[in-house]
């Protein structure tokens, strides 16, 4: 079964500065996506980036961007100009991919971080 | 734009009664999800429905039972509820990988906080 680790209970960044919250996961398969979702206090799930291992590139979203390490199984996630806004829970997340075919499936979620951002 | 909807948002139980979490998605997706949410635990998935008609367990499956009930609603029910059942309940929803365009993101109700006395 795969697992997702994130180390980090709590993290905290002053505004503007930049962040990066830490990921690791496990798994035997080669085809996979990976995702980072924000949790505001109001609850909301929102998702942050995605990467398919297949890439190489790493995926960037505005001020998100990841460093995706496939050998090391790392998936860290970096904020950058941080915002009070960005205060939130982090879940990092796996879901197997398709081998080429079309197929359903869940996602495996990790511990979750608490990012703190003062003025 | 509903996208998942799930109620009630909040409900207290006692030891023993039953409830029923209801969930709809107006996306037409395949798939569907129950996760509970505590602290230090992250998401956890109780049952899930990969299409219509089928259901499985998920990671944390005793003292639930789930129905499909048509390929918008997927409800979770609480037969015999327990404090240990206090948690944050969401559902979700998600489209089939090999559909173009898709990756499996999964979108999520607003939760629903249960406490069980």
């Amino acid at each position: 079964a795969q697992t997702v680790t994130q180390s980090q209970p709590e993290m905290s960044v002053q505004e503007a500065e930049t962040v990066t919250l830490s990921c690791t996961y496990d798994t035997s398969e080669s085809d996979y996506y990976l995702f980072w979702y924000k949790q505001p206090p109001s609850r909301q799930m929102i998702l942050v980036i995605r990467q398919e291992a297949y890439k190489q590139q790493n995926a960037t979203e505005n001020r998100f961007s990841v460093n995706f390490q496939k050998a090391a199984k790392s998936f860290s996630l970096k904020i950058s100009d941080s915002q009070l806004g960005d205060a939130a829970m982090y879940f990092c997340a796996y879901r197997r991919g398709n081998a080429g075919g079309t197929s359903y499936g869940k996602l495996t979620f990790g511990q979750g971080t608490i990012l703190t951002v003062h003025p | 734009n509903a996208g998942v909807t799930q109620t009630p948002k909040f409900q207290v139980l006692k030891t023993g009664q039953s409830m029923t979490l209801q969930c709809a998605q107006d996306m037409n997706h395949n798939s569907m999800y129950w996760y509970r949410q505590d602290p230090g635990m992250g998401l956890r998935l109780i049952y899930y429905s990969a299409s219509e008609g089928t259901t499985d367990k998920g990671e944390v499956p005793n003292g639930y039972n789930v129905s499909r009930l048509n390929k918008r609603e997927f409800s979770l029910r609480l037969e015999s509820a327990a404090p240990s059942q206090t948690s944050v309940y969401f559902c979700a929803s998600s489209e089939a990988l090999g559909l173009a365009g898709e990756t499996g993101e999964l979108f999520f109700g607003e939760g629903s906080r249960l406490t069980v006395l």
